[in-house]
């Protein structure tokens, strides 16, 4: 079967730690995947998507980053957490006209 | 560019009301519309879609419909539960360089009162 895994389900970090959220795909290869913040009273901003390995693209300057190390994990980083970086991060597997999303990471930097 | 605007909530409603949450578009092509549903605690889930105009979608007793004249997809529930509580986010899906861009409205939180 074709799921999504997205873990972890929340996270408690200070200013300044590092940060790493991990996105699985299983039961298909070569997906599209997406990053996604909602951040409060917002909706959903697009932070990354990505085509295949090694392939992402930044659709908003900020403080978190990337990467494709293999084909059905995506992964979402930072060096430094912000204050701002606070929110609720969804990853997401487009399939055909639709997605399929992850069950969310919930970040509170304190 | 493409955009969603959604009515702002909190919604609260008695068991068994109607429900309408108001989403009107912005987008320069033929997007494909959406609703999606975040329960307490959980991810995002497809509730429906409609990819032309005069489409309706429906799932669990919720309506919408594309209106391409009036740039519109309403959701509409006739008798709303108490398990109905979440977040509801209208979205719009447009071709792009990337295949195919989500836009979002802000999401409509939804409390249903026994």
């Amino acid at each position: 079967s074709q799921t999504i895994h997205q873990w972890p389900a929340t996270l408690v970090q200070p200013v300044g730690s590092p940060l790493s959220l991990e996105c699985t795909v299983e039961g298909t290869s070569n997906p599209n995947l997406y990053w996604y913040r909602q951040a409060a009273g917002r909706g959903l901003q697009l932070l990354f998507y990505s085509v295949g390995i090694g392939q992402i693209s930044s659709e908003v300057p900020q403080n978190l980053s990337a990467s494709r190390p293999q084909d059905r994990q995506f992964i979402l980083s930072s060096k430094k957490l912000l204050l701002s970086d606070s929110g609720f991060y969804l990853c997401a597997w487009r399939r055909g006209n639709g997605y399929t999303f992850g069950s969310g990471t919930r970040l509170t930097v304190v | 560019g493409d955009s969603v605007t959604q009515m702002e909530g909190p919604v609260t409603l008695s068991e068994e009301a109607f429900l309408t949450i108001n989403c009107t578009y912005t987008a320069t092509g033929y997007p494909s519309l959406f609703w999606y549903v975040q329960y307490p605690g959980e991810g995002l889930q497809l509730l429906l879609k409609a990819t032309k105009a005069d489409d309706k979608g429906s799932n669990k007793g919720f309506e919408a419909t594309y209106r391409k004249e009036t740039t519109s997809f309403h959701l509409e529930k006739g008798s709303v539960q108490v398990s109905d509580s979440a977040v509801y986010f209208c979205a719009l899906s447009d071709r792009d360089a990337s295949g195919n861009q989500f836009y979002f409205g802000t999401g409509t939180s939804l409390t249903v009162i026994p």
